[in-house]
């Protein structure tokens, strides 16, 4: 069975601090793993994604995450926060081979200090 | 490329009237989802179609909801009636096996209905 869980529902740091969002997966099958991220009465865009390629992936503005297989986590970095960066995210885990299941996190509201 | 479209993006309805959301997938994507995020939420799906078939609508309120994708291109989710908890942003996206099964978002259509 699959699932994901964000361990934190709402995260505030600073700007120009580090940010991490957390994100545990399971999976039977070799996963596939993506954050979204959504602004204010925005869709969800992506941010970065996993397949089974390099485990350090890199993605739009300045985030990145590492799959972590002994952990079953793929947590979300960035090293100095900005003010754009609030909002929603969202991480997603799917099967490898097929979109026919794929399951949302709960999300984790991300706020900025000035 | 052109993203997901969705229309209309917004609009609001009384409780027992019905509305019709329309989706443009991205151009060769086979795969089609409707979701249903209510504020504060993670999105939820709806219904998954693969070309001109439905592959999961095991969560769609089938009393009131319905979708159909017929030429397996552009999607209609219609409502009738609606109820005041179905206020809700209906997120469309697309995949395709072509793309890693990257699930792309449109920008949402909002319903409220009062």
């Amino acid at each position: 069975a699959q699932s994901v869980t964000q361990l934190d529902s709402h995260v505030s740091v600073s700007e120009g601090t580090p940010v991490l969002l957390r994100c545990n997966y399971s999976s039977s099958y070799s996963p596939s793993l993506f954050w979204y991220v959504q602004h204010p009465n925005k869709g969800l865009q992506l941010l970065l994604k996993y397949t089974s390629a390099a485990t350090l992936v890199k993605g739009i503005n300045g985030f990145e995450a590492e799959f972590k297989k002994s952990e079953t986590s793929f947590h979300l970095t960035k090293p100095s926060a900005h003010m754009s960066d609030a909002a929603e995210y969202f991480c997603v885990v799917t099967l490898y081979s097929s979109a026919s299941k794929i399951i949302f996190g709960s999300g984790t509201r991300l706020s900025i200090r000035p | 490329e052109a993203g997901v479209a969705q229309s209309p993006r917004y609009k609001i309805i009384e409780k027992r009237q019905s509305v019709a959301f329309w989706c443009n997938p991205i151009s060769g994507h086979a795969t089609l989802y409707w979701y249903q995020q209510i504020l504060g939420q993670g999105p939820k799906l709806l219904i998954q179609f693969q070309n001109n078939g439905v592959v999961d609508d095991s969560q769609l309120p089938k009393d009131r909801f319905s979708a159909e994708r017929l030429k397996g291109v552009d999607s209609t989710l219609k409502i009738q009636p609606a109820k005041l908890e179905d206020s809700a942003v209906y997120l469309c996206a697309s995949s395709s096996i072509h793309s890693g099964n990257t699930i792309y978002f449109g920008e949402g259509s909002w319903l409220t209905v009062v």
